[in-house]
């Protein structure tokens, strides 16, 4: 199947600064990526949609200022988390379909477990 | 709205036991439906799909079977294993909506 890759795979960063993971299509375009959280033990929250060349689309409650999207091609989407604090620290992954394809499997990152201290 | 809801964990079995997780969706259109796996630390495989009503997605010993009727998508295996060991996720999507929509996840953790 195709391939999706999530830089990086961990990050440990300080209070008050700004983390940027990527999420890389590899094999196949993405006209659309999506970015999740999870909590531990529990499911996957939908963050954002981001749509390449144009601007995200936050679900309700996600602070987009705080939460920066950025696909800037086919094959890449960012996560910026600004000025993070410890309740940012969680698991992240994206996931991406290959372009025009709305019915079929998204392929997911690996996931990147930040850690603000 | 798209929405699946799916059986509570944690799940825990006997080697050998047989295994099954129920799904359901509320839909709007004709969705496909997906299994997702999830082990420690890691992101989301897909286990197994089915695009229409009557398909059976099949995968390592895991099937489920897409009931319109019903609306369900049950994952089921007849032997499970220990490296079964794992959260599984049910999901949909639809060919007028771009995102996909999980259920909330359902550990399972197979004993020797």
């Amino acid at each position: 199947g195709a391939v999706v890759s999530q830089h990086p795979s961990w990050v440990i960063c300080k209070s008050g600064t700004s983390v940027k993971i990527e999420c890389r299509s590899l094999d196949f375009q993405a006209t659309t990526m999506f970015w999740y959280r999870q909590f531990p033990k529990q499911s996957l929250m939908l963050m954002a949609t981001s749509n390449e060349g144009s601007k995200a689309t936050y679900e309700q409650g996600v602070e987009k200022d705080k939460f920066l999207i950025n696909h800037a091609s086919l094959t890449l989407s960012t996560l910026t988390v600004t000025s993070a604090h410890p309740e940012d620290s969680s698991f992240y992954i994206c996931s991406a379909r290959a372009l025009g394809q709305g019915g079929t499997e998204a392929f997911f990152g690996q996931g990147t477990r930040l850690t603000v201290v | 709205g798209n929405s699946v809801t799916q059986m509570e964990g944690p799940v825990t079995l006997s080697e050998e036991a047989f295994l099954t997780i129920n799904c359901t969706y509320t839909a709007t259109g004709y969705p496909s439906l997906f299994w997702y796996v999830q082990y420690p630390g890691e992101g989301l495989q897909l286990l197994l799909k089915a695009t229409k009503a009557d398909d059976k997605g099949s995968n390592k010993g895991f099937e489920a079977t897409y009931r319109k009727e019903t609306t369900s998508f049950h994952l089921e295996k007849g032997s499970v294993q220990v490296s079964d060991s794992a959260v599984y996720f049910c999901a949909l999507s639809t060919d007028n909506n771009n995102d996909m929509r999980f259920g909330a996840g359902t550990r399972l953790t197979v004993k020797p």
